[in-house]
Formats: C-alpha cells, structure tokens, sequence
C-alpha cells in the first residue's frame, strides 16, 4: 500500500514569494491534516480536513495561508506572501479506515526555505 | 501551549543498552501514539495505544497507556544502531479532536 506522497521534497525561495505544497493521502483516508514542523519540535496542526471539508482550521494563519481539498483526496497548502518565519517543514498526514481516525500516518514532508 | 512534556530531551547510549522515555500532561488522553522521525523524513508510527493501562509491543519496542490516562512511556531493548532517531509522543486530549505531540527524545547510539 502506497504511503502519503508529497511534493516537492524541498523548495527554496525568496521572502514576499508564493509557495504551493502539494499532498495525495493513502487511498481510502478521510482525513488529512497539514502540520508545520520548526526545528527540534514537533508537529503542530495548521488544518484538518474530513473529506473536503475543513473541519479545523483554528492554527492557520488566514492571512497569508491557504489549503484546499476540493474532490477530498488530494490537497494543496499555499503561502503568499512568504515570511523568513515559515522556514520550517510542512508535513502532511492522513488517517481513517480500518486503523480509525487517531492512527495519522505522515508524508516525507516539504522542507521550506525562506531567503 | 505545551501540553506534553516529553523526557529526557535527548539521550546517549551504549548498542545494546536498553531505553526508556516518557510523555506526561496534566490533562487526560484517550489516545496515545509514539513515532519515530528521521533526518529529512516524516514521522513513522510505531505503536498506537487506545486503552488505560494497554500494554503493547513492536518488535524490540513496547509502550503504555498510563493508568491515570495522563502519561505513557516507550521501551526501546537491546539497542541498535538503527535505533537512532527523534522518537516522539502524541495524544489526543479527551474531548479534542487533533493530536498534540511531545517535544521528542534525540536517541543517539555509540557503537
């Protein structure tokens, strides 16, 4: 069974630039959640979303971010513009059938970097 | 906030020397996760815990859901050095919905 896939692995830009993280959950998972991961911490939640609904979007910063999931399998996370302080990785993971929904397995993530 | 309080923040062992780490909060959890992260991957699950005082293993691994429902530990035996990683705690606070995680264990292994 195919794990959540992310793309792009790495992505290096300029500061007040836009950045687009793109995210296909493992198949038949309903929900998929966007986390932001700093150095030496760990993940913190900016969205979930059940199907293409977002359920949570409480730790997401509306001004510059934005996500969609518009046929509840895959989603996009955007920034614009870019801050040095997204410099982080952006990971995202999926959870739902049998394993339920408190089991979330993650993608490599996108590491951002902010110059 | 920090919600859990994940120890040692980092731990340096001998191979084969086994391995202890806790996740404590003062809220109560209905579930709790341990995952393991390596360099420029994401977090891989190692054992997911949904019962008070569940007792489960993977391999040389084995976790617990503390009785109080507020903490958990991990139990890494005989060590390898694949071992090596940020080892880190989640859970889902009763009545909330997203998991909150632990600040990670760096284990780090001398051959």
């Amino acid at each position: 069974e195919a794990g959540v896939v992310q793309s792009p692995r790495y992505k290096i830009i300029e500061k007040k630039q836009p950045v687009a993280f793109w995210c296909n959950p493992i198949s038949g998972h309903n929900t998929l959640y966007w986390y932001l991961q700093n150095l030496g911490q760990g993940p913190e939640l900016l969205i979930r979303y059940e199907n293409e609904e977002a359920v949570d979007d409480s730790q997401l910063p509306k001004d510059r971010f934005s996500a969609e999931r518009l046929k509840g399998v895959d989603s996009t996370l955007k920034i614009q513009p870019a801050e040095l302080g997204d410099s982080a990785v952006y990971l995202c993971a999926s959870s739902g059938g049998l394993a339920g929904a408190d089991t979330q397995y993650f993608g490599p993530g996108t590491r951002l970097t902010v110059l | 906030g920090q919600q859990l309080n994940q120890s040692p923040q980092s731990m340096f062992i001998q191979e084969g020397e086994d391995v202890s780490m806790n996740c404590t909060s003062s809220s109560i959890f209905n579930t709790w996760l341990w995952y393991k992260q390596e360099p420029g991957e994401g977090p891989v699950l190692l054992i997911a815990l949904y019962k008070a005082g569940e007792l489960t293993s993977n391999g040389r691994l084995t976790a617990q859901f503390g009785i109080t429902r507020k903490d958990s530990f991990l139990n890494i035996s005989a060590s390898i050095p694949s071992d090596v990683g940020i080892y880190f705690c989640a859970g889902r606070i009763q009545g909330a919905q997203k998991l909150v995680f632990g600040q990670g264990t760096r284990l780090t292994i001398n051959p």
